[in-house]
């Protein structure tokens, strides 16, 4: 199974919004909702922002939201800010009873 | 407070074993399926495994690059969790993550470690 497909990098000024996808497969992220999302900065442990598909983990802000169409989630981040600055991880369940993320996806505030 | 925390990283040569370890605290430890991710240098994050709980038969599952040369074990009355690593490959050396699952039924780690490094190198 293959690292599902996201955009390497995507910038934007503060106050703006930003969205990013993340493909798969009908055995991924087609197949089951199941996606979620993760910000990491560097040296940092993973943050969940995001789990299935579109539910935010109490205290993330609302800035962030996911959703889904067919074999496509995203990530968007609106009002952004210089922290929300760091790389961007989707993950998903898949038919094989395993985990597949993504390659990340480095947002930059300009 | 939910803790995670790994240890047992270090250099190793290529074809070596080692066994990481994570202990955890602040919650129900028998309760959680627990995952090992991994973030090699310049990549991004993968997969490693899952071991399940007891009521689910401590099931494990593995990604295709670690199957069959890693194995996930758990013990519930250490609230410990295990990596163990054998014929290590350069490909190997990376970050190595413990993350809790909120339930045995969720598909979303909740909490993530710090992390310990594995390096693979003669």
């Amino acid at each position: 199974q293959s690292a599902l497909t996201q955009s390497a990098s995507v910038s934007g000024s503060p106050g703006q919004s930003i969205t990013f996808s993340c493909t798969g497969t009908s055995g991924d992220i087609g197949g089951f909702n199941y996606v979620s999302w993760y910000q990491h900065h560097p040296g940092k442990a993973p943050k969940l922002i995001i789990f299935d598909v579109s539910d935010r983990p109490s205290g993330v802000s609302n800035r962030f939201s996911g959703s889904k169409s067919g074999n496509t989630a995203s990530l968007t981040i609106s009002g952004l800010q210089a922290e929300d600055e760091a790389i961007y991880y989707c993950s998903s369940y898949t038919d094989s009873n395993t985990w597949l993320f993504g390659g990340g996806t480095k947002v930059t505030v300009l | 407070e939910v803790q995670l925390v790994e240890s047992g990283g270090g250099l190793v040569q290529p074809g070596g074993y080692l066994k990481l370890s994570c202990v955890a605290s602040g919650f129900s430890f028998s309760d959680s399926a627990m995952h090992w991710v991994r973030l090699a240098s310049g990549k991004g994050l993968e997969w490693v495994g899952r071991i399940r709980t007891k009521s689910n038969g401590y099931a494990t599952g593995y990604g295709a690059s670690v199957r069959g040369r890693f194995s996930i074990f758990r013990d519930d009355s250490a609230n410990t969790v295990y990596l163990q690593m054998n014929s290590l490959k350069a490909e190997d050396t990376a970050v190595y993550y413990c993350t809790r699952l909120p339930s045995d039924s969720s598909a979303y780690s909740d909490h993530w470690g710090q992390g310990t490094l594995v390096t693979v190198s003669s």
